[in-house]
């Protein structure tokens, strides 16, 4: 999972509550993504940042918001407006998502974070 | 727009025997491709990429990928599976367009492989 970490590893909610996911990364990359895992359904975006203090929408931000106040780290929090939240939660990272010699090259990810809401 | 197609949920092999893992893809411009695999409760690992020259790249453990531009695939293939070899796979191309999608991947729906003993 190299130099991503995600915490919690499981979480709980209760219906109405807001919730945030820690994501948090030593490799100096700019750019950082959140995903949504649900069976079947493969990866989907929700947001994702290329650079510090600013973050643009995926395919399904809705319910969720996210901040970009430090390269190392972009939380994601689940609101009490997205109307089904239990999924399994993946941040990424990337070298540069801009311009350079990485601009080709992969993601690494965190280990995940299952949220699951009571 | 960018996409990506896994178009088997599902794939058993026996053990020792060869597998291929399918993804066809749809881009705008040159296609880089990816390769993942999850295992459960996990977060992805990278396999491997192809972004230009051989057809055929080859990543991690034993796995290989052959890139066919008239047909748009970049297959995964492994000569000989193993029952550790089970998990999760996604293809997933990169979008290389200008503006801010520029980096971000667009991922298949995942098939299962099962290699059996």
């Amino acid at each position: 999972d190299g130099g991503i970490t995600q915490s919690p590893k499981y979480l709980f909610r209760k219906e109405g509550q807001n919730v945030t996911l820690s994501c948090e990364q030593n490799l100096n990359h700019d750019a950082m993504y959140w995903y949504r895992q649900d069976p079947g359904q493969g990866l989907r975006l929700i947001y994702y940042s290329q650079i510090v203090n600013d973050f643009q929408k995926g395919d399904i931000a809705e319910g969720y918001s996210v901040s970009r106040e430090k390269k190392e780290s972009f939380p994601l929090t689940v609101t009490s407006a997205q109307k089904n939240p239990t999924a399994f939660y993946l941040c990424a990272s990337t070298p540069s998502g801009l311009a350079g010699p990485h601009r080709m090259g992969e993601q690494f990810f965190g280990p995940g974070t299952r949220l699951t809401v009571l | 727009a960018q996409s990506v197609a896994q178009p088997e949920d599902q794939v058993n092999v026996a053990e020792g025997n060869p597998l291929t893992v399918k993804c066809t893809y749809s881009v705008s411009g040159n296609p880089y491709l990816f390769w993942y695999v999850q295992y459960p409760n996990r977060g992805l690992q990278f396999l491997l990429k192809y972004i230009t020259g051989d057809n055929l790249v080859k990543g991690s453990y034993g796995f290989e990928a052959e890139f066919n531009k008239s047909q748009t695939s970049f297959h995964l293939k492994k000569p000989s599976a193993l029952v550790s070899d089970s998990a999760l796979y996604f293809c997933a191309v990169r979008d290389m367009g200008r503006g801010s999608t520029l980096g971000r991947l667009y991922f298949g729906r995942g098939t299962q492989l099962t290699v059996w003993p």
